[in-house]
């Protein structure tokens, strides 16, 4: 149980695109989903903090508009990293906790490379 | 959420318990102390979490010393699929308290 996925696992794309990944807990509902950030080398710095049904919170630093945060159901959450740069390219890894819950349980990560 | 310290790298050899230490010394009461790992390039796995008592799941054990001032890891039986960097997090109670992760400790288990 307590499963999460994300989709995709790795994506390439172009300078000035947008990218949307998909964070799925596929066998519980979410009513919080989490999304993180991971350059090499380095640990995972929290990027945003998603609620089913309202506005995201973000980090200090992280910009609102250029990390477009849906949570449209107790199961899903999207990220759209807009106008992609090359200082974007990153781990990208979300997670979620059970309703009432307090665990976290984490996404696989996707891969963004942007050229 | 209060902070933690962990040694930035331990080795253990195969079929050997490894025990991981954290110290949390500003751990308020209500905190728990959670214990995540992260093989390369995966998704952090969550692995133990604990209030004040000793717990023990399939994974591992997890010791919190009385004053909850540090607590151990231990990986009874380590092998070469346990290598990972293990991360050891403070955190309320509540679904929306987030994790703040830190630098963790690099776990490499050789034969």
């Amino acid at each position: 149980g307590a499963v999460v996925s994300q989709h995709p696992s790795w994506v390439i794309c172009k300078s000035g695109t947008s990218v949307k990944i998909e964070c799925r807990s596929l066998d519980f509902q979410a009513t919080t989903m989490f999304w993180y950030r991971q350059f090499p080398k380095q640990s995972l710095m929290l990027m945003a903090t998603s609620n089913e049904g309202s506005k995201a919170t973000y980090e200090q630093g992280v910009e609102k508009d250029k990390f477009l945060i849906n949570h449209a159901s107790l199961t899903l959450s999207t990220l759209t990293v807009t106008s992609a740069h090359p200082e974007d390219s990153s781990f990208y890894i979300c997670s979620a906790g059970l309703a009432g819950g307090d665990t976290q349980y984490f996404g696989p990560g996707t891969r963004l490379t942007v050229l | 959420d209060a902070k933690t310290t962990q040694p930035p790298s331990m080795d253990c050899a195969e079929g050997r318990a490894a025990n991981l230490p954290c110290n949390h010394s500003t751990i308020s009461g209500n905190e728990y102390v959670y214990w995540y790992r992260q093989i390369h390039s995966q998704g952090p796995q969550y692995i133990i979490h604990g209030l004040k008592n000793n717990e023990t799941n399939e994974m591992a054990s997890l010791i919190i010393t009385e004053d909850r001032k540090s607590s151990t890891l231990i990986l009874p039986h380590a092998t070469l699929r346990d290598t990972a960097v293990y991360y050891c997090i403070v955190r309320g109670t509540g679904g929306g308290n987030k994790l703040t992760f830190g630098t963790g400790t690099q776990l490499k288990v050789e034969l």
